[in-house]
């Protein structure tokens, strides 16, 4: 079975720094592009950024350039979306999902992270 | 960014009905046209991809058309299970910009 499996939530505090990871299975996990959308509490999807692991060629949105980080390790299959520090506005959901043409194919399950102090 | 305008944001619909969602690119976009559902808590689902071609396992009651600046998804009769809300996704730009979205309730 294809499948995106994500870490756990997170509750961290402003100024904390966070890596989030996104595993893939059950296909070929460098030959597929790999992007991160967020969803902020009750709104819609923003797509943030996609990194194809074979090579680690990263592009971002330009509202989260800067912000996050995202890589890929493809030994292990994994993707990753970190930040240095968190503000309390980076309270959301976020999902990594497949994008094997111009699509969004397989998502995970999301990883809720909420910052508060 | 292309900015994509679903319509309407919101409607009521009973089981079996017809029910029509619109989006419009603010510009030319050929077919990269996407549409997604996503139920309360989940993450969202690939329905429709290039404007009209229906992923595997979507049921063929959904359908996409349209081209260049203005698409629609249909419900051919609405089934329970269908209520949710459903977003259009552009992918000829980068970066790939998302519809607000369209909830569908029960009337």
């Amino acid at each position: 079975e294809v499948q995106l499996v994500q870490s756990a939530a997170e509750v961290k505090k402003p100024g904390e720094s966070l890596k989030i990871s996104c595993k893939g299975s059950g296909y070929s996990f460098t030959s597929y592009w790999i992007g991160w959308v967020r969803q902020m509490p009750g709104k819609g999807l923003e797509w943030m950024g996609i990194i194809y692991p074979g090579d680690s060629d990263t592009r971002y949105s330009p509202s989260f350039q800067g912000q996050v980080t995202i890589s890929a390790d493809k030994s292990i299959s994994t993707a990753y979306l970190q930040w240095r520090s968190l503000k309390a506005s980076d309270t959301a959901m976020y999902y990594c999902a497949r994008q094997p043409e111009n699509a969004l194919d397989i998502w995970g399950q999301g990883t809720m992270v909420t910052v508060s102090s | 960014d292309i900015q994509m305008t679903q319509s309407p944001s919101s409607l009521s619909a009973s089981v079996g009905d017809r029910v029509s969602i619109t989006c419009r690119a603010s510009q030319v976009i050929s077919t990269y046209l996407n549409w997604y559902q996503q139920k309360p808590g989940k993450a969202p689902n690939l329905l429709i991809y290039a404007a009209s071609s229906l992923q595997s396992g979507v049921p063929s009651r959904f359908s996409g058309s349209g081209s260049g600046t203005d698409f629609t998804l249909t419900i051919s009769s609405l089934q329970p299970e269908d209520f949710a809300t459903y977003y259009c996704q552009q992918s000829d730009g980068t970066p790939p910009t998302f519809g607000g979205g369209t909830k569908v309730e029960i009337k």
